[in-house]
């Protein structure tokens, strides 16, 4: 079975610029979650889809950040405009209906000069 | 708001030895806590986890417990080997978020000494 997979696995750019991370759930699962964590920080929950539904985006810092999942498969977060302080490592992951065991992503490395 | 504390954030061991990471939470409905295995460059992984209606779990050299009164769980790695350097997690799902949302705690980061 393929794992959560995210694009891309790196990406450095500068203030004020746009960046659009994606994220490929498992198949099957109708929870998507993001997660980002901050340089030795915890990882910090940003947003949860059921399906293409937002059922929790209380953890998104800011207007800034857009998350999408058209059509309930994929899903993509939207940085606009990046700030120094979105520098991180952005996790996706994604869980079955009943919720419980999350499957992570690799990540995206962002860096915001 | 709801919180996770982990210690140690750094912790280091000869070959053989036990390690133990502790955690604290603060959302007293939490029902489930996974623990999660991040090696460098790879993405975190799933290791055990424990709901809340179970004191203690095992799985061959990994133990987690649960002491839901004083809301602390912890995790032992017994005869501990160089592949189990990584960065722990441990998490909680506040219940009270209804949302499945993962509560992190901020990591350990454990080195096995050959």
């Amino acid at each position: 079975e393929a794992g959560v997979t995210q694009f891309p696995s790196h990406s450095v750019i500068e203030k004020g610029q746009t960046v659009t991370l994606r994220c490929d759930p498992i198949s099957g699962h109708d929870n998507l979650y993001w997660y980002r964590r901050v340089m030795g920080k915890e990882i910090k929950f940003l947003l949860h889809f059921v399906k293409e539904s937002k059922q929790d985006e209380s953890g998104m810092p800011n207007n800034r950040f857009l998350a999408e999942r058209t059509g309930g498969t994929y899903s993509t977060l939207k940085v606009q405009p990046a700030e120094l302080e979105d520098s991180g490592v952005y996790f996706c992951a994604s869980s079955f209906f009943n919720r419980e065991t999350q499957y992570f992503g690799p990540g995206t490395r962002l860096l915001v000069l | 708001g709801e919180n996770v504390e982990q210690h140690p954030s750094t912790l280091s061991v000869q070959e053989g030895d036990s390690a133990v990471i502790k955690c604290t939470y603060s959302d007293s409905a939490s029902n489930y806590f996974p623990w999660y295995k991040q090696e460098l460059g790879k993405r975190p992984q799933l290791i055990i986890d424990i709901r809340s209606n179970v004191g203690e779990k095992k799985d061959q050299r990994i133990a987690v417990t649960l002491n839901k009164t004083a809301k602390h769980f912890s995790l032992h790695i017994t005869e501990t080997q160089p592949e189990d350097s990584a960065v722990y997690f441990c998490a909680a799902s506040p219940f009270s978020s209804n949302t499945g949302k993962l509560i992190f705690g901020q990591g350990t980061t454990l080195q096995v000494k050959p």
